[in-house]
């Protein structure tokens, strides 16, 4: 069975440094792996997603997530956080051949002024 | 396009009660899927449709629940009789057609049971 671990449930960071949200995920196979953003009170909007390819993806406002098959890792980056990520995110793992994600438990940015 | 809709956004009823929470798919997106979002389980898929025809419910925590998609553009999960640990956010998401397409969520529903 699929899972994904996000070891960070909090992270607070000041607005303008650099940003690291770890994600960790066991699947059998090569899998598909995603990152979701929620914002307070919204539903999840897709930041980026990885299939296959190039290991460094780039996604929407400024978000890169690297693929990492050694370390079944999909760590989502940012080198300069703004007041408005502020939000949760969530790495997923679908499998190839199926249609069902898994989801991590979240983690949940504070940006510093 | 105007997303995936749900309604009702915010539900609040009393124990024993019966709960339709309804969604609209994005046009042209051939499969669906329910979540649950709670503080202590996260996001739980509870069942996905392919074509308007249920592929895996695994996800239902009990009879209490089901899901019906009568056509391409509408959807409905049912609680009867609801219970307080049935309170969370239920997400219904749509997908264009591969597995590798996007999943879009829609803002979900608010649900609260006394």
């Amino acid at each position: 069975a699929q899972s994904v671990t996000q070891p960070d449930i909090h992270i607070t960071v000041s607005e303008g440094a650099s940003l690291e949200l770890r994600c960790n995920y066991s699947y059998g196979a090569t899998p598909y792996l995603f990152w979701y953003v929620q914002s307070p009170g919204q539903g999840l909007q897709l930041l980026l997603k990885y299939f296959s390819g190039d290991t460094l993806v780039q996604g929407i406002k400024g978000f890169e997530a690297e693929f990492k098959r050694s370390q079944s890792s999909f760590n989502l980056r940012k080198p300069s956080v703004h007041w408005s990520d502020a939000a949760e995110y969530f790495c997923a793992v679908g499998a190839r051949a199926g249609n069902m994600l898994t989801f991590g438990g979240g983690t949940r940015l504070m940006v510093k002024p | 396009d105007a997303g995936v809709i749900q309604s009702p956004r915010h539900e609040v009823t009393e124990m024993g009660q019966e709960v339709t929470l309804r969604c609209k798919p994005i046009s042209g997106h051939n499969s669906l899927f329910w979540y649950r979002q709670t503080m202590m389980r996260g996001l739980e898929l509870l069942i996905y449709f392919n074509n308007n025809v249920p592929i895996d419910d695994s996800g239902m925590p009990e009879d209490r629940f089901s899901a019906k998609m009568p056509n391409a553009s509408f959807s409905t999960l049912k609680i009867q009789p609801s219970e307080p640990r049935d309170s969370a956010v239920y997400f219904c998401a749509s997908r264009p057609t591969e597995p590798t397409d996007t999943q879009y969520f829609g803002p979900g529903t608010r649900l609260t049971v006394l």
